[in-house]
């Protein structure tokens, strides 16, 4: 089946430690994207990248990183520098040819991190 | 910062009845979309209104579009248990390189009781 594969479903860290979630997608998409949900709330931008190794900051990429060496995967680290990463992290994707808009972006089925 | 607002918060109807949530915006978009997320999984893309449109309708979902009051309305027709979930409108305005950066709401939770 084609779509968008996030792993692990549930992860634990304790204080201090940086974690990766993964975040695979078979729809051969150029972009993807990193959105924080925080309950009750809705989403808010971390990191995108349009291209292979190309990534821009959202709105609230401090304390994350990420990179883009193969175009099906866009993993996330959190890093120690992140204050309060308790929240569902959700990655996404969507074509994008270049000067066109109104593509659907397809999401994962979400990461909830707790930091114990 | 979060460009959409849906109100209500939250909505509670019994089954058969149409709901209606609305969403407001602060700037020119370039499109709109609306989304749906069941508890605890990821969100599923319902619709998108692109801002020269008034008026879209799939199924049992319509929905309208009002740049001039920045405003967007999602209805659902004769609505069944399954309709319950959070509903979030997503805006993406018009600076265009390549990948889309959508900016959404808070949210509606619409819940369909038996």
């Amino acid at each position: 089946d084609g779509g968008i594969t996030q792993s692990p479903k549930y992860l634990f860290r304790k204080e201090g430690q940086n974690v990766t979630l993964s975040c695979e997608q078979n729809l051969n998409h150029d972009a993807m994207y990193w959105y924080r949900q925080d309950p009750g709330q809705g989403l808010r931008l971390i990191y995108y990248s349009q291209i292979v190794n190309d990534f821009q900051k959202g709105d609230i990429a401090e304390g994350y990183s990420v990179s883009r060496e193969k175009k099906e995967s866009f993993p996330l680290t959190v890093t120690s520098a992140q204050k309060n990463p308790t929240a569902f992290y959700l990655c996404a994707s969507s074509i994008t040819p270049r000067g066109l808009s109104g593509n659907t972006i397809y999401f994962g089925e979400g990461s909830w991190l707790t930091v114990v | 910062s979060q460009q959409g607002e849906e109100d209500p918060q939250a909505l509670s109807i019994q089954e058969g009845e149409n709901a209606t949530m609305n969403c407001s915006y602060k700037t020119s978009i370039n499109n709109l979309q609306w989304y749906r997320q069941n508890s605890g999984r990821g969100l599923v893309h319902l619709i998108l209104i692109r801002s020269n449109e008034r008026e879209k309708h799939s199924g049992r979902l319509r929905v309208t579009l009002d740049t001039s009051k920045k405003s967007s309305s999602l209805l659902i027709t004769a609505s069944r248990a399954a309709d319950t979930a959070s509903y979030f409108c997503a805006t993406v305005s018009p600076v265009i390189q390549g990948a889309q950066k959508l900016v959404f709401g808070q949210g509606t939770r619409l819940t369909i009781n038996p």
